[in-house]
């Protein structure tokens, strides 16, 4: 069964630490990809980082970054010096063909 | 240049009723999903276009939900006889390709109740 997890139904951060939120996926597709997504409160889903299953390197973007652990099936998402703006729902998503399958997600709150 | 567009915004009906949400992808995507994201919950795949045609229909949760895309552009998702267990937000996405490492956009979503 395709499926991801994501066990934090919600964290807190202060402003300016990192944060990680976790998701653990599972599939026997060999190839797939794993994507990040935060969904603000307006509803709006955006795309944060891409994972690719055959990628060697941890993806970056800016304050984001992806903890690719293939062996444990985990794609965590890390985010640096967090600002009051990420507060958002955070969702993780992976792609093993043409749809994307996505967790239950993690409601972000980042305070002063 | 424009993001994905979906209409109404919101939309109440009476149960029993059919509705007719649209999405306007971004000008060239050829591939088109629709996702239903209940309250709280995350996203649920329910039908995919690459191009006018829909290789993937597996999420559509029973034969009152079909959809169509006419000339590679719009898709419509139309609800039939709709119920109380259909009020959720219809998410549209497109994607220039449908490959794995390519994102899908979203649109803002249509939020249907159904009354």
């Amino acid at each position: 069964a395709q499926k991801i997890t994501q066990t934090q139904p919600g964290m807190f951060v202060q402003e300016k630490e990192a944060v990680t939120l976790d998701c653990t996926y599972d599939t026997s597709d060999p190839s797939y990809g794993l994507f990040w997504y935060k969904q603000p409160s307006s509803g709006e889903m955006i795309f944060l980082i891409y994972q690719g299953s055959y990628d060697q390197q941890n993806a970056t973007e800016g304050r984001y970054s992806l903890n690719f652990q293939k062996a444990r099936k985990s794609a965590n998402l890390v985010i640096s010096a967090s600002q009051l703006g990420d507060s958002a729902m955070y969702f993780c998503a992976m792609r093993p063909l043409d749809k994307l399958i996505f967790g239950t997600g993690t409601r972000l709150q980042v305070f002063p | 240049g424009a993001g994905v567009s979906q209409s109404p915004s919101n939309k109440v009906t009476e149960k029993g009723k059919d509705v007719e949400l649209r999405c306007d992808p971004i000008s060239g995507h050829t591939a088109l999903y629709w996702y239903r994201q209940s309250l709280g919950q995350g996203l649920e795949f329910l039908i995919y276009f690459q191009g006018n045609s829909a290789p993937d229909k597996s999420g559509l949760p029973s034969d009152r939900f079909s959809a169509e895309r006419t000339g590679g552009s719009v898709s419509t998702l139309t609800i039939q006889r709709t119920q109380q267990e259909d009020s959720a937000v219809y998410l549209c996405a497109s994607s220039s390709d449908p490959g794995l490492a390519y994102e899908q956009y979203f649109g803002p979503g249509t939020r249907l109740t159904v009354t």
